[in-house]
């Protein structure tokens, strides 16, 4: 089966630019999350959606940082403006009951 | 919060050393489970375990959960070099399966 697609794979803007990242999930997972992880860190949790839905997006800064899953299917999740300690790679992952999978990821870089 | 905490940081050994790097938490694991990260990729799942005491082997590597849940280990034996990457103990949790990373271990395994 096809993996999680993720683009871009690279982005490098200014601070205070805005800066949007897309996610095709695993066809048929119900159940999608965004990871950020800077770099020498393990990925912290953003928002996990299920379907259409927001499940937990206790850790989005909600002031910069929005997400949004169209018809349950590909989401895009949205900085604006973007600060220096945005710098991360953005990881979107997909999971069934039989496990994660996760995207390669797009590494944002802010300067 | 749940904190899981890794050591090392970082190895870096030849190939054939032997190699064992911990996890703790700060609280008992629901569901614990071990990645490898390699450069420019998303985690991929290498083991879940879920018993305390419970023992699991995937070839070379060995995973140990403590008896109390709070903790593991993972041994790597005559590492290679396809065993450099990024190695990250998590816990899965609740209904939602929403996954809380360690802080990560960066292995290099040199010729």
């Amino acid at each position: 089966e096809a993996g999680v697609a993720q683009s871009p794979r690279y982005k490098i803007i200014e601070k205070r630019q805005s800066v949007a990242f897309w996610c095709n999930p695993i066809s048929g997972h119900a159940t999608l999350y965004w990871y950020q992880q800077i770099l020498g860190q393990g990925p912290k949790l953003l928002i996990q959606f299920q379907n259409n839905g927001v499940v937990d997006d206790s850790q989005l800064p909600k002031d910069r940082f929005s997400a949004e899953r169209l018809k349950g299917v590909d989401s895009t999740l949205k900085i604006q403006p973007a600060k220096l300690e945005d710098s991360a790679v953005y990881l979107c992952a997909s999971s069934s009951n039989y496990g994660y999978t996760f995207g390669s990821g797009t590494r944002l870089t802010v300067v | 919060t749940q904190l899981l905490e890794q050591s090392p940081q970082f190895l870096s050994i030849q190939e054939g050393e032997n190699l064992t790097v911990y996890c703790n938490s700060s609280s008992v694991f629901s569901s614990l489970q071990w990645y490898r990260q390699e450069p420019g990729e998303g985690p991929v799942l290498l083991v879940t375990v879920v018993t305390g005491g419970e023992v699991k082997k995937l070839k070379r590597l060995t995973f140990q959960f403590g008896d109390a849940r709070k903790d593991s280990s993972l041994h790597i034996t005559a590492a290679q070099p396809g065993d450099t990457g990024l190695y990250l103990c998590a816990d899965r949790t609740g209904t939602a399966s929403k996954l809380t990373f360690g802080t990560g271990t960066r292995l290099q395994v040199t010729l």
